[in-house]
């Protein structure tokens, strides 16, 4: 079956640092997104990542905090700009169009951030 | 714009015994239905979805689910849990667009089985 992986799985950053965050898939796919999923809640979509242009955001979410990357139908990445102690999640990719399954979201394990 | 309502957000059970995880939702046109299983430090992994056709639909690990559209319901259940089935569960809902579109979760249920 296929991989979905994350790096890192977890990082300790401090306040005001940026961090990115990749998403790898070990196949092509046709949609990558970008979830939160703040302690003890549950997962908000961030964005839609789109191959070869500008990431979709959701309500809430904008470019300048989360830039996104997509450059291939298997990679992406998320930075987290600026931190706060607020910006302390897990975040996850999900991916669609793993096996040809067009209605199906698959995730990755997550990357734990904290941010002090 | 959908939306998921998970009633319980913790279910205490004991082992070999029946559980039963209630996800509401609302929505104003068709939709694809799922529920994932989070495991301690882990990320989520699909458990069961409902495209379409029968509503009586199975999953991994023993799960099944009933779509209600009636009662705009996808309640999920498992006739015996194990100490293993310990995890927070999320109901989600996509739009029945023919690909998979933005998922709207509900909040989690945290089934805890005890011995």
């Amino acid at each position: 079956s296929a991989v979905i992986s994350q790096k890192p799985s977890r990082d300790i950053c401090q306040r005001g640092t940026s961090l990115t965050i990749q998403c790898q898939v070990d196949s092509q796919v046709t949609m990558m997104f970008w979830y939160r999923q703040q302690p003890g809640q549950s997962l908000t979509l961030i964005a839609t990542a789109n191959q070869g242009s500008e990431a979709t955001y959701e309500s809430g979410f904008v470019i300048d905090k989360f830039p996104i990357s997509r450059p291939n139908l298997t990679f992406s990445t998320l930075t987290v700009s600026n931190m706060s102690p607020e910006d302390s999640s897990i975040y996850l990719c999900s991916v669609v169009g793993l096996a040809g399954a067009t209605d199906t979201q698959y995730f990755g394990p997550g990357t734990r951030l904290t941010v002090l | 714009a959908q939306s998921v309502t998970q009633l319980d957000s913790q279910v205490p059970v004991f082992e070999e015994a029946p559980v039963e995880l209630r996800c509401n939702y609302s929505s104003s046109v068709s939709v694809y239905l799922f529920w994932y299983v989070q495991y301690p430090n882990q990320g989520l992994q699909l458990l069961l979805k409902y495209l379409s056709g029968s509503t009586l639909v199975k999953g991994i690990n023993g799960f099944e689910a009933e779509f209600n559209k009636s009662q705009t319901s996808f309640h999920l259940r498992k006739p015996s849990v194990h100490i293993s089935d310990t995890a927070e569960y999320f109901c989600a809902v996509s739009d029945h667009t023919g690909t998979a579109s933005k998922l709207t979760f509900g909040t989690g249920t945290r089934l805890q089985v005890t011995l």
